[in-house]
């Protein structure tokens, strides 16, 4: 089982629409997470990172948090086709997912 | 504020032969780190610098791969001899600090990344 599993998409949704990326961890010692958004041949940059279970909201980006179920997912609100990338989840033990890709589509 | 620097951006070597990365941090960052980025995969971790230490280098082929950080700033990523399994992008990022939970910074910013092609 690999550390930190995301699906690899593509996820598909059409522009204006709510995208939910999800991102599952193995390891229960860790306590914070980033989720980094990598358009195509760019680097990664950073989006969000949550630390609390619950809810962290910034701007359209809303981050959930769940340690006792082992997830941290992110939710992009009024989604834009400038959104379409690879959306990279990684636990402060600097293990990252593969990426889901996110296509929106006018 | 400038961001992480890397030289260089773009890299064709031969298997067996040998190349060198640059990285510059963020001004003021302790923490350095090298990551492999294989195409449709995530960054994977090399090595971890903290100031002129390593962190974390478990993950470093060091049959072939070598790095330092000699003066606790810039550092350089060393593959000798290439394979064709080293065709990858490698990253440098930097954060204020490590080690901390639940802190930003921790937080790391990356580079633009050498993209490195062995034939």
């Amino acid at each position: 089982q690999k550390e930190v599993e995301q699906n690899s998409g593509p996820l598909s949704v059409p522009e204006g629409a709510i995208a939910s990326l999800n991102c599952t961890y193995s390891d229960r010692g860790s306590q914070s997470f980033f989720w980094y958004r990598q358009y195509s041949g760019k680097s990664p940059e950073l989006i969000m990172f949550i630390y609390s279970n619950g809810d962290k909201e910034d701007g359209r980006f809303t981050a959930q948090l769940n340690k006792a179920s082992q997830y941290v997912s992110l939710l992009i609100r009024d989604s834009q086709p400038s959104d379409s990338a690879t959306y990279l989840c990684a636990g402060n033990k600097l293990i990252f997912g593969a990426g889901t890709r996110l296509a929106v589509h006018p | 504020e400038a961001g992480v620097a890397q030289s260089p951006r773009y890299k064709i070597i031969e298997k067996r032969q040998s190349v060198a990365f640059w990285c510059n941090p963020i001004s003021g960052h302790a923490t350095l780190y090298w990551y492999q980025q294989i195409l449709g995969q995530g960054p994977k971790l090399l090595i971890q610098f903290q100031n002129n230490g390593v962190v974390d280098d478990s993950q470093l082929p060091k049959d072939r791969f070598s790095a330092e950080r000699l003066k606790g700033v810039d550092s350089t990523l060393k593959i000798q001899p290439a394979k064709l399994e080293d065709s990858a992008v490698y990253l440098c990022a930097s954060s204020l600090q490590t080690g901390g939970v639940r802190k930003s910074t921790d937080t790391q910013y990356f580079g633009p990344g050498t993209r490195l092609t062995v034939l």
